[in-house]
């Protein structure tokens, strides 16, 4: 499958606390990108990191990329009740689809 | 700025009957992907087009199932003689280039069969 795969399928946390998601392939990749997912809309990109690149920040976002071990994680610091959200990564392979996991169903209680 | 437009927002089919789901991408845009997704799941890849061509329909069913997007006008889902199975959101986004660079969503549609 070209698809990445999300690590954990779901995580609950208390506001404030940090949240981690990681997120495996299979083949070497063009560039891996992150998109969250409210209930009933559609995918908002978050940050996009290059096979180049190790580590990339957006505001409170933090993604890292490792391609020996072929995955990536995202980092939420001080979470909010707001980033309850599905997490998805999209590792991309080549330039005709981009293909979605499972994601993380991130919960943060206030 | 207009974002990606879908319509309509839900779509509501006995079995049988066909179902036409409409993509706008955000203006300029000229590659659209259409995705499938069920409940509590990711979403499914279903098919990538350009201005008139179809570029890569591998997730698409072989019946049943087709896609367009016309030098003018939206690009349109069709599915024939949808059945309960084909019940979950579609949805589309746009990029202004390929190379997998940043996708824009739209907000789906929303498709019940009876």
């Amino acid at each position: 499958s070209q698809q990445g795969e999300e690590d954990p399928q779901a995580l609950s946390i208390q506001e404030g606390e940090n949240a981690t998601m990681n997120c495996s392939y299979k083949t070497s990749i063009n560039n891996l990108q992150w998109y969250r997912q409210n209930s009933g809309r559609g995918l908002v990109h978050l940050i996009l990191i290059r096979s180049n690149e190790r580590e990339k920040h957006s505001g409170r976002l933090r993604v890292t990329l490792d391609t020996s071990k072929k995955s990536s994680s995202l980092l939420i610091t001080a979470s909010r009740a707001a980033d309850t959200a599905s997490y998805f990564c999209a590792p991309s392979y080549n330039n005709n689809d981009m293909r979605f996991g499972a994601g993380t169903r991130l919960t943060v209680k206030p | 700025n207009a974002g990606v437009m879908q319509n309509p927002r839900h779509l509501v089919r006995r079995r049988g009957q066909e179902a036409r789901l409409r993509c706008s991408p955000v203006k300029g845009h000229s590659h659209v992907y259409w995705y499938r997704q069920l409940p509590e799941e990711g979403l499914k890849f279903m098919v990538y087009l350009q201005k008139e061509n179809i570029i890569d329909e591998s997730g698409m069913p072989k019946e049943r199932f087709s896609a367009e997007f016309p030098k003018e006008g939206p690009s349109i889902l069709r599915i024939q003689q949808v059945v309960r199975g084909d019940s979950a959101a579609y949805f589309c986004a746009s990029s202004p280039s390929g190379g997998m660079e940043k996708l824009f969503f739209g907000s789906g549609t929303q498709l019940s069969v009876l």
